[in-house]
């Protein structure tokens, strides 16, 4: 399977621990985003790489959220101090370099469901 | 600021019914539009998409969509609904600033097929 990966699929955890998840884009894919989405709610940006810089970070990445994506390929990212409001999925999309053949689609992963206790 | 209204938080219909969930848009240029599916505690997948040319667009599983400029819409349609299309559907705008794209998504409506 070639599409975007995630791991874990699901974490419990209890609060005041630190969690991180990881994301595999598809291999051509040059941007990558993470969205965190609770129940009932539509997806919510949190980040976006290019390669491997940051370029845009949402108001909702708290200073104890952090993403990385070192050599522009795989992404984690990281929650410390967990609360029980980080409770939610998060999901990771890629999509593809340039814009003439390029409409526009992420692709997204299954998620990565997080717990806090 | 660009956003995205999906009016209806449940939407229920009989199989073999007609389906039509809405969705408008606040966007200054010509957007690209989606409209995805999620089922229950999984990623969401891609049922079609515009950004350009014809109005009615064709997706997978039946669906089709329409971009209504002048209404700042893009409903998406089903001529007749299948107990497999329940599920979450989220409509978003693809949204362009500097260097940086991204999707903002709708608040989802989820959809109930009775038998």
């Amino acid at each position: 399977d070639t599409g975007v990966s995630q791991d874990p699929r699901h974490k419990i955890t209890k609060r005041g621990q630190n969690v991180t998840f990881r994301c595999d884009p598809i291999s051509e894919h040059n941007r990558l985003y993470w969205y965190r989405q609770t129940l009932g709610q539509g997806p919510e940006f949190l980040t976006y790489f290019q390669n491997e810089a940051q370029l845009e970070k949402s108001r909702l990445l708290s200073d104890r959220f952090s993403a990385e994506r070192p050599k522009g390929s795989f992404s984690t990212l990281e929650i410390q101090r967990t609360e029980q409001g980080d409770s939610a999925m998060y999901l990771c999309a890629s999509s593809l370099p340039g814009w003439q053949d390029n409409t526009g689609e992420l692709f997204f992963g299954e998620g990565s469901r997080l717990t806090v206790l | 600021a660009q956003s995205v209204t999906q009016p209806d938080i449940h939407i229920t219909v009989s199989e073999g019914a007609s389906l039509e969930l809405r969705c408008n848009y606040s966007y200054g240029a010509t957007p690209y539009l989606f409209w995805y599916v999620q089922s229950p505690g999984q990623g969401l997948q891609l049922l079609l998409k515009y950004f350009s040319g014809d109005t009615l667009v064709q997706g997978i599983k039946g669906f089709e969509a329409e971009f209504k400029r002048s209404q700042s819409s893009f409903n998406l349609r089903k001529p007749s609904v299948h107990w497999s299309d329940a599920a979450e559907y989220f409509c978003a705008v693809g949204r362009f600033m500097d260097s940086s794209y991204k999707l903002i998504f709708g608040s989802g409506t989820r959809l109930l097929v009775r038998p």
